[in-house]
């Protein structure tokens, strides 16, 4: 079956560090960029960040860059997000998608269950 | 940094069309996605590059877009087609919309 599933999310207190992982299944992973999107408590979606499929590029929402790292392990068919120095504003579910894109268009074809980060004390 | 508005909801009756926009600056030079979430669910594809559906989705679900506006339509539409939507492009970098309610009455 095609899936993907998160997996780390949880409470944690303000400054804190938690990693976030999402594995795949059904396809060969390597071949595709993956995305974390997040949705915070009865907001809207935000993409987060993403990766190049050998992990040589990778791109950060502004409001995470220099907190957040995104990885991957292609032998593990398995993406990662750590995520530092956590804010109140990060609680969310955070979701693992996969991309698709060419001619000018990108879009997420596969949404893994997510999870759920709180931040708070 | 670029933006795309929807309204925050939309009424439609159960057999009618339901028209959901999404705005943004030259937006028709842009590829247009949307996803339906329900409550408790993931984001589901129903229509990418503007106007294609993904194997599995109704086609009762269409899109368009042009100038600054794209457009979700749902025809004939059913309750169970009751949830948020989700436009999304991209301009460098992955942009959602802030999603619109469809509530079917």
């Amino acid at each position: 079956e095609v899936q993907l599933v998160e997996s780390g999310g949880g409470l944690v207190q303000p400054g804190g560090s938690l990693r976030l992982s999402c594995t795949a299944s059904g396809f060969t992973f390597s071949t595709y960029w993956m995305t974390w999107v997040r949705q915070a408590p009865g907001k809207g979606l935000e993409w987060v960040a993403n990766i190049k499929e050998d992990g040589s590029e990778r791109y950060y929402v502004d409001s995470v860059e220099g907190r957040f790292t995104i990885s991957r392990d292609n032998a593990k068919n398995s993406l990662y997000l750590q995520m530092n120095s956590l804010r109140a504003e990060d609680t969310a579910v955070y979701y693992c998608a996969r991309d698709l894109y060419g001619s000018g268009s990108w879009y997420f074809d596969l949404w893994g269950r997510g999870t759920l980060v709180t931040v708070s004390s | 940094s670029y933006e795309v508005t929807q309204p925050p909801s939309v009424s439609v009756s159960p057999g009618q069309t339901a028209s959901i926009t999404c705005s943004g600056d030259k937006l028709g030079d842009k590829y247009v996605s949307w996803y339906q979430q329900k409550p408790g669910q993931s984001p589901v594809l129903v229509i990418y590059q503007d106007n294609k559906r993904p194997s599995g989705i109704p086609e009762r679900f269409s899109g368009s877009n042009s100038g600054n506006t794209a457009t979700l339509t749902i025809s004939g539409t059913q309750a169970m087609d009751e949830a948020d939507y989700y436009c999304q492009a991209w301009d460098s970098r992955v942009v959602f919309g802030g999603g619109t309610k469809l509530t079917v009455l």
